[in-house]
């Protein structure tokens, strides 16, 4: 099945405490990019790539990392937690962004 | 800038009813449309898009929406409301330059009463 996989779905952990959540596409999809969803304010995109290591800056970088040494990997690493990063958090790819993005299921981030 | 208005926070209707989400985007150019929804505790599902040609399409579970140029709207509509369309909708606009980019509404929440 055609599907992004994210891991965890849920996840608590405390300030400071490095994390990385890891995305999986098994369509061999150039683009991949990472949201947050919070309430009222829609998705929006933190980073993207395009391909094997060529990633990019969304419009919310800050306190993220990113890396896509692999076509079918794109994780998402948090350095050093904070609580405004409590989340949803979405991984997505597309094999061309024209045709629409496919979407994981969410990992809902709750950082003490 | 690029941006997405969803005006409609919250909309209730009855089953059977039929539909309109507003979605209202700002771009310099003809832009790439889109539609999801998100079921709760789901990802997003990809509905219907548009890039050009008729400006009238149709996309899964009886939806279709309407491109209007001169309004910069994009709304969605279904003629005939099911129970199980409950979830949160999305209207997406993406950059014809960078398909990495996308901007996304802040989403309508559809209520169905029976």
């Amino acid at each position: 099945e055609a599907q992004v996989t994210q891991n965890p779905r849920y996840l608590i952990t405390v300030t400071g405490k490095k994390l990385t959540v890891t995305c999986s596409q098994n369509m061999n999809h150039e683009y991949m990019s990472w949201y947050r969803q919070d309430p009222g304010l829609g998705l929006r995109q933190i980073y993207y790539s395009m391909n094997v290591e060529v990633t990019d800056k969304g419009d919310v970088p800050e306190g993220y990392k990113v890396s896509r040494k692999e076509k079918r990997n794109f994780p998402l690493i948090l350095e050093s937690p904070s609580p405004n990063q409590t989340s949803l958090y979405f991984c997505a790819s597309s094999l061309t962004g024209s045709k629409g993005y496919t979407f994981g299921s969410g990992t809902r981030l709750t950082v003490v | 800038a690029q941006s997405v208005t969803q005006p409609d926070i919250h909309i209730t209707v009855s089953e059977g009813a039929s539909l309109e989400l507003r979605c209202n985007y700002s771009y310099g150019a003809t832009p790439y449309l889109f539609w999801y929804v998100q079921s709760p505790g789901q990802g997003l599902q990809l509905l219907l898009k548009y890039f050009s040609g008729d400006t009238l399409v149709q996309g899964i579970k009886g939806f279709e929406a309407e491109f209007k140029r001169s309004q910069s709207s994009f709304n969605l509509r279904k003629p005939s409301v099911h129970w199980s369309d409950a979830a949160e909708y999305f209207c997406s606009v993406g950059a014809l330059y960078n398909f990495n980019k996308f901007y996304f509404g802040s989403g309508t929440k559809l209520n169905v009463k029976p």
